[in-house]
C-alpha cells in the first residue's frame, strides 16, 4: 500500500468549474502536510501548506482531517493556467513523502 | 536570485556506464535533498545533506549510488554502474529551514535514460 494515495485522474473540467482533490496517508506519525503543483516536465513547486483548521489562498482551499488521515484541495473558478499535476505531500521523520499526483486539465 | 540548478538536464547512457549528476542549491541553503521519480511512480526520497554531512541516506537504493556534497555547497550524485531500472528523473531540492521541514525548492531535474 502506498504511503500517500491519490486519484491519478485526469480530471477534465471547463473553465470556471470547481474541482476537488482528495488524498489519504497511511502513517499516523506524519507531521506536516502540503500540496505541491507540478507542470509538465517541470519541477514540483509548493502550492500551499495544509492545516487542521483549514486554510485558504485565493481560489484554493486546503483541509486536513488527522483522525481520518485525509487531505483535500478545492479549486474554485478554475483557470486554464491551473492545468497541472497536484501532488499531495506529507512529512515523516523529516522527509517529504509524495503521492503520485492528480492530473488536472482545464479546458476553455 | 538563482534557483536550484541541475546538470545535465538529460543524460542517455548504456547499462554499465557511469553518470554523475550535479546540483547547485540556492545560495545559503544548508539543506540539500535528492529525490527520484521513476516512470509511473511517485517521487521518492533518496538522501538529505545538512551542509556537507549526510543527515539521512535511507532512501538510497543500493551501493551503486554515491552522493557527495563538497564543502557544503554543490552536490553530486554518481551512479556506477548504471542499470536499466535507474532510469528516471532525479530531482534536487534545497531549503534553509532547520528542524521541521517546510518548503523545499526543487530544481527542474536531471532525466536519466539507461539503455
Amino acid at each position: 500500500r502506498k504511503e500517500v494515495e491519490q486519484d491519478p485522474g485526469p480530471f477534465n473540467v471547463p473553465e470556471g468549474a470547481t474541482v476537488a482533490f482528495n488524498c489519504t496517508y497511511s502513517n499516523s506519525a506524519s507531521q506536516s502536510f502540503f500540496w505541491y503543483r507540478q507542470d509538465c516536465r517541470k519541477e514540483p513547486k509548493l502550492l500551499m501548506s495544509v492545516y487542521s483548521s483549514g486554510n485558504e489562498d485565493g481560489r484554493f482551499t486546503a483541509q486536513l482531517n488527522r483522525a481520518s488521515q485525509y487531505i483535500s484541495l478545492l479549486i474554485r473558478d478554475s483557470k486554464l493556467s491551473d492545468s497541472a499535476t497536484y501532488l499531495c505531500v506529507v512529512t515523516v521523520s523529516g522527509k517529504l513523502i509524495f503521492g503520485t499526483g492528480t492530473r488536472l486539465q482545464v479546458f476553455p | 536570485e538563482a534557483g536550484v540548478t541541475q546538470f545535465p538536464s538529460h543524460s542517455v547512457i548504456e547499462k554499465g556506464q557511469t553518470v554523475t549528476l550535479r546540483c547547485d542549491p540556492i545560495s545559503g541553503h544548508d539543506n540539500l535533498y535528492w529525490y527520484r521519480r521513476v516512470m509511473g511512480k511517485e517521487i521518492k526520497f533518496l538522501l538529505h545533506f545538512v551542509k556537507e554531512s549526510k543527515q539521512d541516506e535511507s532512501g538510497m537504493p543500493n551501493n551503486r549510488f554515491l552522493a557527495e556534497r563538497t564543502g557544503g555547497t554543490y552536490s553530486t550524485l554518481k551512479v556506477q554502474p548504471a542499470e536499466l531500472e535507474d532510469s528516471g528523473v532525479y530531482f534536487c531540492a534545497s531549503s534553509q529551514e532547520q528542524g521541521e521541514i517546510g518548503e523545499l525548492f526543487f530544481g527542474e531535474g536531471s532525466r536519466l535514460t539507461v539503455l
